[in-house]
């Protein structure tokens, strides 16, 4: 079974200034990873995954995240932040391998931005 | 392309009351998913559909919850009866199967149970 721990309920960083949201994830076997946003009154939206290949994923909005295999980590990071970044922003993990592999989703970090 | 369309929005109910909420998939994705997701928490899976077929349905509780995906499109999740824990959004989320590398989501039905 997968699990994914957000290690941070709450980030609150000035504009500008960057960011990182941290995503540790638990799994016996391969798994792609997610990272999902959700603005207030929303569904979620999804921000950038890592399938395989180059460890450093780049997504929509000027968001990176990197997979760290033997830290079992997949960090969100972008340099410099904009008020419009102000959301809840979720890891998820899912086996592509299992016939019945589901999304397991983290407990959420909001994001929120300084001006 | 049109997304996954979710109805109502909203919903208020008394406790014991039933309730049910309406999803539309992408046309063509073959996997739907029911997350409940309760204030201040990630989503939590409640049920996923293959086609018209329950793929997982675990963490379904089945004495006052029911799915159903007839035809292999829609999808209705109905309680009955609710309480009052039961207050969370329901999302609906489609993929065009299962283990697929994305599941779109859509807009999510706030339930407020009093």
């Amino acid at each position: 079974a997968q699990s994914v721990t957000q290690l941070d309920s709450q980030v609150p960083v000035f504009e500008e200034a960057p960011v990182e949201l941290r995503c540790n994830y638990s799994s016996s076997v391969s798994v792609y990873l997610f990272w999902y946003v959700q603005y207030p009154n929303q569904g979620l939206q999804l921000l950038l995954k890592y399938l395989s290949g180059s460890t450093l994923v780049k997504g929509i909005n000027g968001f990176e995240a990197e997979f760290n295999k033997s830290q079992t980590s997949f960090h969100l990071r972008k340099p410099s932040v904009h008020i419009s970044d102000t959301a809840e922003y979720f890891c998820a993990v899912i086996s592509p391998y299992s016939s019945a592999s589901k999304i397991i989703f983290g407990s959420g970090t909001r994001l929120s931005i300084r001006p | 392309e049109a997304g996954v369309a979710q109805s109502p929005r909203y919903k208020i109910i008394e406790k014991r009351q039933s309730v049910a909420f309406w999803c539309n998939p992408i046309s063509g994705h073959a996997t739907l998913y029911w997350y409940q997701q309760i204030l201040g928490q990630g989503p939590k899976l409640l049920i996923q559909f293959q086609n018209n077929g329950v793929v997982d349905d675990s963490q379904l509780p089945k004495d006052r919850f029911s799915a159903e995906r007839l035809k292999g499109v829609d999808s209705t999740l109905k309680i009955q009866p609710a309480k009052l824990e039961d207050s969370a959004v329901y999302l609906c989320a489609s993929s065009s199967q299962t283990g697929a590398t994305e599941a779109f989501f859509g807009q999510g039905t706030r339930l407020t149970v009093v």
